[in-house]
């Protein structure tokens, strides 16, 4: 069975700072991996995501993401932390085997920004 | 672009009672999902619909059932609400379920049982 596990439930970093949030999965198959930014009070928004183009990943905000098969690991960074990057971050797993492609997410990291 | 709409947003009910969440999607998207949210649980599938005309259970299914209406729209139904069910309800939406495309998110409704 899938699973996805991120270690870590709160991170805090300074503004300007290396953002480090860490997520292992565990899957059958080669899957895809996902990393959606949830602000208070709104919904999940997609940050960006791999489906085996390439190993490292750009997203939206500056963030990025790297797959490693060998560590089965998929940890999202950012260079230089901002102030509005202050949210919860969730890693996600999807099979692509059959018909069951259902996103297994992770707990959740929150992620404090200080000034 | 509304993308994912839910309603309502914030809702208090008393135990027993029933409420039905909506749910529709303006992205002719074939494949919609509610999740439940609790805090350090991340999220947790309830029912999914991979096209029109099917709906399959997911992790925490029980005390739940939905209604796929038509491509757009997938309802979810507490028929006799408890406690335990108190959380945020997500609604998303895909393309299609196998294509790794990941899922656009609704902003939530925010369920309270007392």
């Amino acid at each position: 069975a899938q699973s996805v596990t991120q270690l870590g439930s709160h991170v805090s970093v300074s503004e300007g700072a290396l953002v480090l949030l860490r997520c292992n999965y565990s899957s059958s198959v080669p899957p895809y991996l996902f990393w959606y930014v949830q602000y208070p009070n709104q919904g999940l928004q997609l940050l960006l995501k791999y489906t085996s183009a390439a190993t490292l990943v750009k997203g939206i905000n500056g963030f990025e993401a790297e797959f490693k098969k060998s560590e089965t690991s998929f940890h999202l960074t950012k260079p230089s932390a901002h102030m509005s990057d202050a949210a919860e971050y969730f890693c996600a797993v999807s099979d692509r085997a059959g018909n069951t492609g259902k996103l297994i997410f992770g707990q959740g990291t929150t992620l404090q920004v200080k000034p | 672009n509304a993308g994912v709409t839910q309603t309502p947003k914030f809702q208090v009910l008393k135990t027993g009672q029933s409420m039905t969440l909506q749910c529709a999607q303006d992205m002719n998207h074939n494949s919609m999902y509610w999740y439940r949210q609790d805090p350090g649980m991340g999220l947790r599938l309830i029912y999914y619909s991979a096209s029109e005309g099917t709906t399959d259970k997911g992790e925490v299914p029980n005390g739940y059932n939905v209604s796929r209406l038509n491509k757009r729209e997938f309802s979810l139904r507490l028929e006799s609400a408890a406690p335990s069910q108190t959380s945020v309800y997500f609604c998303a939406s895909t393309i299609e379920q196998t294509a790794g495309y990941g899922y656009t998110f609704g902003s939530g409704t925010r369920l309270t049982v007392v």
